[in-house]
């Protein structure tokens, strides 16, 4: 089946530093590639969705040059938190669409500002 | 936009028993009703999904309905097992490629042995 994964599971890292995040559909393409962010025992809440070859779409508010994401090739997405700060801390989930549009979400990435 | 209330926040019951999780939508385009559970700091796994074209699609111990005109979807989990406790989550979307995956808040499922 459809698997996603994400790179890193886990990342600790200082504030004012950028992290990044990549996401990879390993077994098929994916032309749309979503990233969301979940805090403890709350809901997915989306923050861009992402199609390859293109500018990524924000929902309202979130920080476009906070939270940069690129997607440049139909298998990997990436997004880059940069100048981090102990609010942004979160688990980070990125999901791949098929062509069938159902999503497959890739297992996370627990980020922490300190 | 699309708008997915979930009920209850929490569902506590005992081995055996059965549990359903109801969600309302607001966006009457909406025709892929996708239920995910979530384990604790993992993914959120597809569980079942129902497309508005059916009103209830059955896979083993677990069961969705839709109500097209009352705007409603459940799922139903009957014979539950401890290893059933997770977080479930319905959504709501258009099937089109332009289209996004809207979530309730979620529902914690406690089995209880």
């Amino acid at each position: 089946g459809a698997v996603v994964s994400q790179h890193p599971s886990r990342v600790i890292c200082k504030s004012g530093t950028s992290v990044k995040i990549e996401c990879r559909s390993l077994d098929f393409q994916a032309t749309t590639m979503f990233w969301y962010r979940q805090f403890p025992k709350k809901s997915l809440m989306l923050m861009a969705t992402s199609n390859e070859g293109s500018k990524a779409t924000y929902e309202q508010g979130v920080e476009k040059d906070k939270f940069l994401i690129n997607h440049a090739s139909l298998t990997l997405s990436t997004l880059t938190v940069t100048s981090a700060h102990p609010e942004d801390s979160s688990f980070y989930i990125c999901s791949a669409r098929d062509h069938t549009y159902e999503q497959y979400f890739g297992p996370g990435t627990r980020l922490t500002v300190t | 936009g699309e708008n997915v209330e979930q009920h209850p926040s929490t569902l506590s019951v005992q081995e055996g028993d059965s549990a359903v999780i109801k969600c309302t939508y607001s966006d009457s385009a909406s025709n892929y009703f996708p239920w995910y559970k979530q384990e604790l700091g993992k993914r959120p796994q597809l569980i079942i999904d129902i497309r508005s074209n059916v009103g209830e699609k059955k896979d083993q111990r677990i069961a969705v309905t839709l109500n097209k005109t009352a705007k409603h979807f459940s799922l139903h989990i009957t014979e539950t097992q401890p290893e059933d406790s997770a977080v479930y989550f319905c959504a709501a979307r258009q099937n089109s490629g332009y289209s996004t995956l809207t979530f309730g808040k979620g529902t914690m499922l406690l089995v209880s042995p």
